[in-house]
């Protein structure tokens, strides 16, 4: 059964530091996601993509963050100068459809800012 | 946004019991209800979800109720196994953006054998 995977699973990254995560979404899957979760808290949005471009971002997705598809099956997240409170699991996901669809989640990266 | 609750935060029951978790939401123009099961160390995993035309969905153990008057969905599982034990979140999609979901704060499910 095809599933997201993401790399690394574990990132450790000092404070002003920048770190890309990255992501395969499944292969026939158009809308990709990414969600973050502190640790004891619930899963948030950060930001979806479609057809090479954002689609909608959250108040958390500022400009630190970026998103950007490289190839033809990657998919990553940029965070230009991490903070102390960017740790977080970061999770990925994508669907064939937008809204109304099944998303389906990545095992995520563990990002811990030092 | 939409707000999104659910409860309980922790339920736990015995091997063979049912387990109900409910959410809540506040826009009435959500149209999509996915439940997730996450794992220690593992991402959401896709369990069940219903649309706004439905008013139930059964997948062997599990079924999950919508209540679109009341806007409150809820997720059933009977015949509760150990490997159950998870933490369970709902989440709902306003229907008016791209597939951005809104996730409850989750339930830790434990099923003592």
């Amino acid at each position: 059964e095809p599933e997201v995977t993401q790399t690394p699973s574990h990132q450790v990254t000092q404070m002003g530091q920048e770190v890309i995560l990255r992501c395969v979404p499944i292969s026939n899957h158009l809308y990709f996601y990414w969600y973050r979760q502190i640790l004891g808290q619930k899963v948030e949005f950060l930001v979806s993509f479609y057809n090479n471009e954002i689609s909608e971002k959250s108040e958390i997705f500022d400009d630190q963050f970026s998103v950007e598809r490289p190839d033809g099956s990657n998919f990553t997240l940029k965070i230009r100068s991490t903070k102390l409170e960017d740790s977080a699991m970061y999770f990925c996901a994508s669907g064939v459809g937008g809204s109304g669809y099944e998303q389906y989640f990545g095992p995520g990266t563990r990002l811990t800012v030092t | 946004g939409e707000n999104v609750e659910q409860h309980p935060s922790t339920l736990s029951v015995q091997e063979g019991d049912s387990a109900v978790i409910k959410c809540t939401y506040s826009d009435s123009a959500s149209n999509y209800f996915p439940w997730y099961k996450q794992e220690l160390g593992k991402g959401p995993q896709l369990i069940i979800d219903i649309r706004s035309n439905v008013g139930e969905k059964k997948d062997q153990r599990i079924a999950v109720t919508l209540n679109k008057t009341a806007k409150h969905f809820s997720l059933h599982i009977t015949e509760t196994q150990p490997e159950d034990s998870a933490v369970y979140f709902c989440a709902v999609d306003r229907g008016s953006t791209l597939g951005r979901l809104y996730f409850g704060r989750g339930t830790q499910l434990t099923v003592w054998p």
